[in-house]
């Protein structure tokens, strides 16, 4: 168990839709990373926040948006949902804002389907 | 970040050492070499890594060549639980903080 919290586990929609994920970092961790696993693009990296600032940016479309809260919780919402959004979304934590040494913990993942 | 290059699979008998290599001929003074493995239908989870020199942890070992174009994972005693995609990433102090995955390569464990 990382200690990263990811709900809901799975979620199922349709295209046109609008959809949030929800993060909870380890505790005493200021940084929220946002992942993409799909079948054909493999892991990337969406966003990263840090202490409720956006912090980097990565593959992320414009329908796509990303927040962190107060208490450090992230959400990741996914609008205008299309077939190809269907994938694996994973959150990441870690201590600080640059941890190129340090180490990331994933969550369990959301699968997310878009029919 | 420099990239990596992985072979796409290998496999392991269990109980017998697992060496994988990773490539990485265009690295920089202060990229850091990061093993991070992800178990089926779990999120990654990181495994080990280092800067210049060999680096031992419960989990693994690193092996660092000298000129640094090139390192292994070791898995000392494969499991069956090691059977995972292992990704071997280069992470730039001085750059992004983000991880990039490749595409690693699977170990499949035989009983």
């Amino acid at each position: 168990d990382s200690g990263v919290t990811q709900t809901p586990k799975h979620l199922i929609t349709a295209t046109g839709q609008r959809v949030t994920l929800r993060c909870s970092p380890r505790s005493g961790d200021l940084s929220v990373y946002w992942y993409q696993q799909s079948l054909d693009q493999g892991l990337q990296f969406l966003i990263q926040y840090y202490n409720g600032e956006e912090r980097a940016k990565g593959n992320i479309l414009e329908r796509f948006s990303a927040q962190q809260f107060p208490d450090l919780h992230s959400e990741l919402n996914l609008s205008s949902l299309e077939l190809g959004d269907s994938a694996l979304y994973f959150c990441a934590s870690s201590p600080r804002w640059r941890d190129s040494y340090n180490e990331q913990f994933f969550g369990p993942g959301t699968r997310l389907t878009v029919l | 970040d420099a990239k990596t290059t992985q072979p796409n699979s290998m496999e392991s008998n269990e109980e017998e050492p697992v060496h994988l290599p990773c490539n990485h001929s265009t690295i920089s003074g202060t990229d850091y070499i990061h093993w991070y493995r992800q178990l089926p239908s779990q999120g990654p989870e990181y495994v080990i890594h280092g800067l210049t020199s060999n680096v031992n942890n419960r989990m693994a070992s690193l092996a660092i060549a000298e000129d640094r174009k090139s390192s292994t994972l070791i898995l000392h005693r494969a499991t069956l639980r090691d059977a995972a995609v292992y990704y071997c990433i280069l992470r730039d102090v001085l750059g992004a903080n983000n991880l990039f995955f490749g595409t690693g390569t699977r170990l499949t464990v035989i009983p």
